[in-house]
């Protein structure tokens, strides 16, 4: 199954609002859906699971959605800490995949 | 609380192999599996394959079939994941991440990583 997240890069300043999407080529069984957050150097932090449930520890301005094929990572209200790259990944349908990436960056 | 603790660095030749650890603390090992997952410089997230630490049953990515082994010691909470006929495109961050008890699944804990960098 392929992942396709876009933009490839969003440009967005402190304090805005982030979409980012995953489209899925089928849909992604039960909605097993994740996002990561990686910085560089770093490994990536588990965002998002089950498409729409915050992992530990994760402040309530990120938020997920979507099912089917189409899903959203929505950050709002952008902290300096939140420019980063941001991957989605299904593990419903074997075998899992990696989108390619959404780079956030500083306006 | 979990930790996963992987080497550094690695360098190997061309043809050569590497074996890449993950030590686990923090957790009832048996309760969960792990996968590897590796991104080459400035690229994305690969998945290379999972194993149970249970029974030690595994699912390799169809890319890396008959050149990767997965493997776990219970008694040293550790899991290993060996790579052969390795190749210069090969030279990649490798992670080892928690899994389910099945051993796929979301990963919410992820080693450092290991920089394996293939080079004559």
């Amino acid at each position: 199954m392929v992942l396709r997240q876009s933009p490839g890069t969003l440009s967005l300043s402190p304090g805005g609002r982030a979409t980012l999407s995953c489209r899925a080529s089928q849909s992604v069984s039960s909605n097993y859906l994740a996002w990561y957050q990686q910085k560089p150097g770093q490994a990536p932090r588990l965002l998002i699971y089950g498409a729409s449930l915050r992992a530990t520890g994760i402040p309530d301005r990120f938020s997920g959605s979507g099912s089917g094929t189409d899903f959203t990572l929505t950050i709002s209200r952008l902290e300096p800490e939140d420019f980063a790259v941001y991957y989605c990944q299904q593990y419903g349908n074997s075998p899992t995949t990696f989108g390619q990436g959404t780079r956030l960056e500083i306006k | 609380q979990v930790q996963l603790v992987q080497p550094g660095v690695e360098v190997k030749k061309p043809g050569a192999s590497v074996k890449v650890s993950c030590k686990a603390s923090g957790y009832t090992f048996s309760n969960h599996g792990f996968a590897w997952v590796r991104q080459a410089p400035g690229q994305g997230l690969e998945w290379m394959g999972w194993i149970r630490s249970d029974n030690g049953n595994t699912n390799y990515a169809q890319k890396f079939q008959g050149r990767v082994t997965m493997t776990t010691d219970t008694s040293t909470t550790t899991a290993y994941m060996e790579l052969r006929s390795l190749r210069s495109d090969d030279t990649a961050v490798y992670y080892c991440a928690r899994a389910n008890r099945y051993g796929s699944g979301s990963f919410e804990f992820w080693g450092q990583g290991t920089l394996v960098t293939v080079s004559s």
